[in-house]
Protein backbone atom coordinates (compact mmCIF):
# COMPACT_ATOMS: atom_id res chain seq x y z
CA UNK A 1 0.00 0.00 0.00
CA UNK A 2 1.33 3.38 -0.84
CA UNK A 3 2.43 5.42 2.05
CA UNK A 4 1.30 8.99 0.27
CA UNK A 5 -1.20 9.88 -1.70
CA UNK A 6 -1.79 13.17 -3.33
CA UNK A 7 -4.97 15.13 -4.61
CA UNK A 8 -5.84 15.99 -7.40
CA UNK A 9 -3.52 14.07 -9.53
CA UNK A 10 -3.28 17.34 -12.24
CA UNK A 11 -4.53 20.60 -11.78
CA UNK A 12 -5.13 23.43 -14.22
CA UNK A 13 -5.52 26.90 -13.21
CA UNK A 14 -4.52 30.21 -14.39
CA UNK A 15 -1.68 32.71 -13.22
CA UNK A 16 -2.40 34.90 -9.96
CA UNK A 17 -4.91 32.23 -8.73
CA UNK A 18 -3.99 29.67 -5.78
CA UNK A 19 -3.24 26.25 -5.87
CA UNK A 20 -4.11 23.57 -3.35
CA UNK A 21 -2.89 20.37 -2.90
CA UNK A 22 -3.18 17.58 -0.78
CA UNK A 23 -1.48 14.38 0.64
CA UNK A 24 -3.04 11.50 2.62
CA UNK A 25 -0.84 9.00 4.18
CA UNK A 26 -1.10 5.82 6.03
CA UNK A 27 1.35 5.65 9.11
CA UNK A 28 2.51 8.02 11.77
CA UNK A 29 5.03 9.79 11.06
CA UNK A 30 8.10 12.33 12.34
CA UNK A 31 7.82 14.53 9.42
CA UNK A 32 6.41 15.28 6.24
CA UNK A 33 7.85 17.29 3.40
CA UNK A 34 7.32 18.52 0.21
CA UNK A 35 9.21 18.48 -3.23
CA UNK A 36 8.59 20.20 -6.55
CA UNK A 37 9.78 18.57 -9.48
CA UNK A 38 10.41 20.13 -13.27
CA UNK A 39 9.96 17.99 -16.00
CA UNK A 40 12.78 15.57 -16.08
CA UNK A 41 14.55 17.39 -13.62
CA UNK A 42 15.70 16.03 -9.57
CA UNK A 43 13.16 16.75 -6.99
CA UNK A 44 14.04 20.22 -4.98
CA UNK A 45 13.00 20.18 -1.53
CA UNK A 46 10.09 23.04 -0.97
CA UNK A 47 9.26 22.56 3.05
CA UNK A 48 9.23 20.20 5.86
CA UNK A 49 6.56 19.80 8.69
CA UNK A 50 7.01 18.29 11.80
CA UNK A 51 3.93 16.04 13.60
CA UNK A 52 3.94 18.37 16.07
CA UNK A 53 3.21 21.70 13.82
CA UNK A 54 0.32 22.36 12.69
CA UNK A 55 1.03 25.13 9.59
CA UNK A 56 4.17 26.47 8.34
CA UNK A 57 4.58 29.01 5.44
CA UNK A 58 7.17 29.50 3.19
CA UNK A 59 7.47 32.61 1.14
CA UNK A 60 4.39 32.03 -1.07
CA UNK A 61 3.44 28.52 0.62
CA UNK A 62 1.68 27.12 2.75
CA UNK A 63 1.30 23.96 4.60
CA UNK A 64 -0.86 22.66 6.76
CA UNK A 65 -0.50 19.22 8.42
CA UNK A 66 -3.66 17.31 10.81
CA UNK A 67 -2.32 13.82 12.07
CA UNK A 68 -5.42 13.11 13.36
CA UNK A 69 -6.46 12.49 9.81
CA UNK A 70 -3.39 11.73 8.48
CA UNK A 71 -3.42 14.12 5.85
CA UNK A 72 -1.74 17.90 4.55
CA UNK A 73 -2.11 20.13 2.09
CA UNK A 74 0.60 22.63 0.08
CA UNK A 75 -0.93 26.29 -1.28
CA UNK A 76 0.59 28.26 -3.04
CA UNK A 77 -0.74 31.63 -3.60
CA UNK A 78 -0.56 34.12 -6.21
CA UNK A 79 0.95 31.29 -8.97
CA UNK A 80 3.16 31.80 -11.78
CA UNK A 81 3.99 30.30 -14.77
CA UNK A 82 7.03 28.84 -13.73
CA UNK A 83 5.34 27.17 -10.94
CA UNK A 84 4.64 24.66 -13.02
CA UNK A 85 6.09 21.21 -11.95
CA UNK A 86 4.80 18.15 -10.55
CA UNK A 87 4.72 18.13 -6.64
CA UNK A 88 5.43 15.57 -3.79
CA UNK A 89 4.92 15.02 -0.52
CA UNK A 90 6.99 12.30 1.01
CA UNK A 91 7.00 10.80 4.71
CA UNK A 92 9.02 9.76 6.93
CA UNK A 93 8.34 6.72 9.24
CA UNK A 94 8.62 6.30 12.61
CA UNK A 95 11.93 5.56 13.13
CA UNK A 96 12.39 6.37 9.38
CA UNK A 97 15.96 8.11 9.60
CA UNK A 98 16.85 5.60 6.63
CA UNK A 99 13.92 6.11 4.36
CA UNK A 100 11.68 9.19 2.65
CA UNK A 101 8.42 7.63 1.13
CA UNK A 102 7.01 9.54 -1.59
CA UNK A 103 3.49 10.20 -2.83
CA UNK A 104 2.01 10.04 -6.25
CA UNK A 105 2.67 13.82 -6.75
CA UNK A 106 0.22 16.31 -8.17
CA UNK A 107 0.54 17.98 -12.00
CA UNK A 108 0.40 21.59 -11.56
CA UNK A 109 0.23 23.72 -14.63
CA UNK A 110 -0.12 27.06 -14.45
CA UNK A 111 -1.30 28.78 -17.75
CA UNK A 112 -0.10 32.67 -18.07
CA UNK B 1 24.12 25.72 -2.65
CA UNK B 2 25.99 22.48 -2.63
CA UNK B 3 24.74 19.97 -5.63
CA UNK B 4 24.71 16.62 -5.56
CA UNK B 5 26.43 15.82 -8.88
CA UNK B 6 25.13 12.51 -11.10
CA UNK B 7 27.02 10.58 -14.66
CA UNK B 8 26.08 10.24 -16.54
CA UNK B 9 22.98 12.40 -17.59
CA UNK B 10 21.79 9.63 -19.71
CA UNK B 11 22.27 5.74 -20.10
CA UNK B 12 21.69 3.37 -23.04
CA UNK B 13 21.94 -0.16 -22.90
CA UNK B 14 21.08 -3.89 -23.93
CA UNK B 15 19.23 -6.05 -21.72
CA UNK B 16 21.65 -8.12 -19.47
CA UNK B 17 24.52 -5.53 -19.68
CA UNK B 18 25.80 -4.14 -16.46
CA UNK B 19 25.28 -0.52 -15.75
CA UNK B 20 26.69 1.36 -13.19
CA UNK B 21 25.29 4.73 -12.42
CA UNK B 22 27.59 7.34 -10.56
CA UNK B 23 26.84 10.36 -7.78
CA UNK B 24 28.78 12.53 -6.01
CA UNK B 25 27.02 13.55 -2.91
CA UNK B 26 27.35 17.14 -1.07
CA UNK B 27 30.38 16.31 0.83
CA UNK B 28 29.63 16.54 4.27
CA UNK B 29 26.81 14.20 3.97
CA UNK B 30 26.45 11.26 5.80
CA UNK B 31 23.23 9.51 4.60
CA UNK B 32 22.76 8.47 0.66
CA UNK B 33 20.12 7.19 -1.04
CA UNK B 34 18.87 6.13 -4.83
CA UNK B 35 15.69 6.03 -6.04
CA UNK B 36 14.01 5.33 -9.06
CA UNK B 37 11.23 7.06 -11.13
CA UNK B 38 9.27 5.13 -14.38
CA UNK B 39 8.36 7.81 -16.34
CA UNK B 40 5.49 9.89 -15.51
CA UNK B 41 5.14 7.57 -11.60
CA UNK B 42 5.64 7.72 -8.56
CA UNK B 43 9.11 8.27 -7.35
CA UNK B 44 10.18 4.90 -5.38
CA UNK B 45 12.88 4.29 -3.02
CA UNK B 46 15.48 1.58 -3.48
CA UNK B 47 18.02 2.09 -0.52
CA UNK B 48 19.56 3.96 1.82
CA UNK B 49 23.27 3.56 2.75
CA UNK B 50 24.97 4.89 6.31
CA UNK B 51 28.03 4.12 7.52
CA UNK B 52 29.23 2.26 4.83
CA UNK B 53 26.20 -0.23 5.08
CA UNK B 54 22.88 -0.31 3.89
CA UNK B 55 20.78 0.47 5.90
CA UNK B 56 17.19 0.05 4.17
CA UNK B 57 16.55 -1.41 1.21
CA UNK B 58 13.03 -2.06 -0.51
CA UNK B 59 11.83 -4.68 -2.09
CA UNK B 60 12.62 -3.47 -5.94
CA UNK B 61 16.64 -4.09 -4.57
CA UNK B 62 16.88 -7.00 -5.26
CA UNK B 63 20.07 -9.29 -5.87
CA UNK B 64 20.53 -7.48 -9.12
CA UNK B 65 21.43 -4.36 -7.45
CA UNK B 66 24.22 -2.82 -5.54
CA UNK B 67 25.66 -0.02 -3.94
CA UNK B 68 29.57 1.36 -3.01
CA UNK B 69 31.22 3.90 -1.94
CA UNK B 70 34.48 3.25 -3.25
CA UNK B 71 36.41 6.40 -2.09
CA UNK B 72 35.32 9.50 0.25
CA UNK B 73 33.24 10.97 -2.47
CA UNK B 74 31.59 8.68 -4.51
CA UNK B 75 28.04 6.73 -4.61
CA UNK B 76 27.32 4.13 -7.21
CA UNK B 77 24.91 2.18 -7.94
CA UNK B 78 25.16 -1.40 -9.84
CA UNK B 79 22.69 -3.29 -11.84
CA UNK B 80 24.30 -6.71 -12.73
CA UNK B 81 21.95 -7.52 -15.67
CA UNK B 82 19.77 -4.97 -16.84
CA UNK B 83 16.28 -5.84 -17.38
CA UNK B 84 13.50 -3.99 -19.78
CA UNK B 85 11.53 -2.79 -16.77
CA UNK B 86 15.00 -1.30 -15.29
CA UNK B 87 14.68 2.13 -17.44
CA UNK B 88 13.51 4.42 -15.23
CA UNK B 89 15.31 8.00 -13.94
CA UNK B 90 17.47 6.96 -11.32
CA UNK B 91 18.26 9.66 -8.27
CA UNK B 92 20.87 10.08 -5.87
CA UNK B 93 20.04 11.60 -2.82
CA UNK B 94 22.38 12.67 -0.04
CA UNK B 95 21.82 14.31 3.81
CA UNK B 96 23.58 15.47 6.52
CA UNK B 97 20.94 13.89 9.18
CA UNK B 98 18.91 11.23 7.72
CA UNK B 99 15.80 11.40 6.20
CA UNK B 100 14.01 11.78 9.76
CA UNK B 101 15.21 15.12 10.58
CA UNK B 102 16.16 17.10 7.72
CA UNK B 103 15.65 17.87 3.85
CA UNK B 104 17.06 15.04 1.05
CA UNK B 105 19.21 16.87 -1.72
CA UNK B 106 18.75 15.30 -5.13
CA UNK B 107 20.73 15.06 -7.82
CA UNK B 108 19.43 15.64 -11.51
CA UNK B 109 19.57 11.93 -12.36
CA UNK B 110 20.29 9.30 -14.56
CA UNK B 111 17.67 8.11 -17.83
CA UNK B 112 18.51 4.49 -18.20
CA UNK B 113 17.11 2.95 -21.27
CA UNK B 114 17.60 -1.06 -21.39
CA UNK B 115 16.80 -2.24 -24.68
Amino acid sequence: SQQGEEDPQALSIQEGENATMNCSYKTSINNLQWYRQNSGRGLVHLILIRSNEREKHSGRLRVTLDTSKKSSSLLITASRAADTASYFCATDLPLGRYKLIFGTGTRLQVFP
Amino acid sequence: EPEVTQTPSHQVTQMGQEVILRCVPISNHLYFYWYRQILGQKVEFLVSFYNNEISEKSEIFDDQFSVERPDGSNFTLKIRSTKLEDSAMYFCASSDTGAGNEKLFFGSGTQLSVL
